[in-house]
């Protein structure tokens, strides 16, 4: 049964420190998202790629957060250095396309809290 | 700027009943819908999609329905089981831009016994 799995499911952490999630998208998936969702803001789109490439990281703060995709069987998402206002569960979401659109396959997130 | 809000926080049904879930979209130039179920601890799940040239799909014990005319969607539920208590988002695409998917911020569907 194929899915997205994410790593770690909860994490943790102390204001300052560096946190790394990661994220196995579907085999054959080519695009890849990252969210965060909270009960304040909902889902959030932080960045996503398509063949491993950056189309867009506008939602994500850039001085501390990073994406990247080292290969095509994982994503990453950095935090560095954390704060408290980061505590959010992070989504990783695959796409299959299918005539352009296709539904989006989401991992079961990775809940982080910063103390 | 997109944006996809929906009508009411929380519903409460009683199963067997039919349930109804509403969202509105701004953006008039939206052309493709998702409806997602979230269970509690899980992420976002596909349930149905439409494109923009229809006005309603049908799936299992679901149904959405499209008004372009006034940007509203609907996720109806048939007769609603304890297995459908979850948090419901609506998803809108523009295909011919941004293939960011902007979501609503969810109803919280409970289902009593």
């Amino acid at each position: 049964d194929a899915r997205v799995t994410q790593t770690p499911r909860h994490k943790v952490t102390e204001m300052g420190q560096e946190v790394t999630m990661r994220c196995q998208p579907i085999l054959g998936h080519n695009t890849v998202f990252w969210y965060r969702q909270t009960m304040m803001q909902g889902l959030e789109l932080l960045a996503y790629f398509r063949n491993r490439a950056p189309l867009d990281d506008s939602g994500m703060p850039k001085d501390r957060f990073s994406a990247e995709m080292p290969d095509a069987t994982l994503a990453t998402l950095k935090i560095q250095p954390s704060e408290p206002r980061d505590s959010a569960v992070y989504f990783c979401a695959s796409l299959r396309q299918t005539q352009g659109a296709g539904e989006l396959f989401f991992g079961e997130g990775s809940r982080l809290t910063v103390l | 700027g997109e944006s996809v809000g929906l009508h009411l926080p929380t519903l409460s049904v009683q199963e067997g009943d039919n349930s109804i879930i509403n969202c509105a979209y701004s953006n008039s130039a939206s052309d493709y819908f998702i409806w997602y179920k979230q269970e509690s601890g899980k992420g976002p799940q596909f349930i149905i999609d439409i494109r923009s040239n229809m006005d309603k799909r049908q799936g299992q014990r679901v149904t959405v329905l499209l008004n372009k005319t006034v940007k509203h969607l609907s996720l109806q539920i048939a007769a609603t089981q304890p297995g459908d208590s979850a948090v419901y988002f609506c998803a809108s695409l523009t295909q011919g831009g941004s293939e960011k998917l902007v979501f609503g911020k969810g109803t919280k569907l409970t289902v009593n016994p």
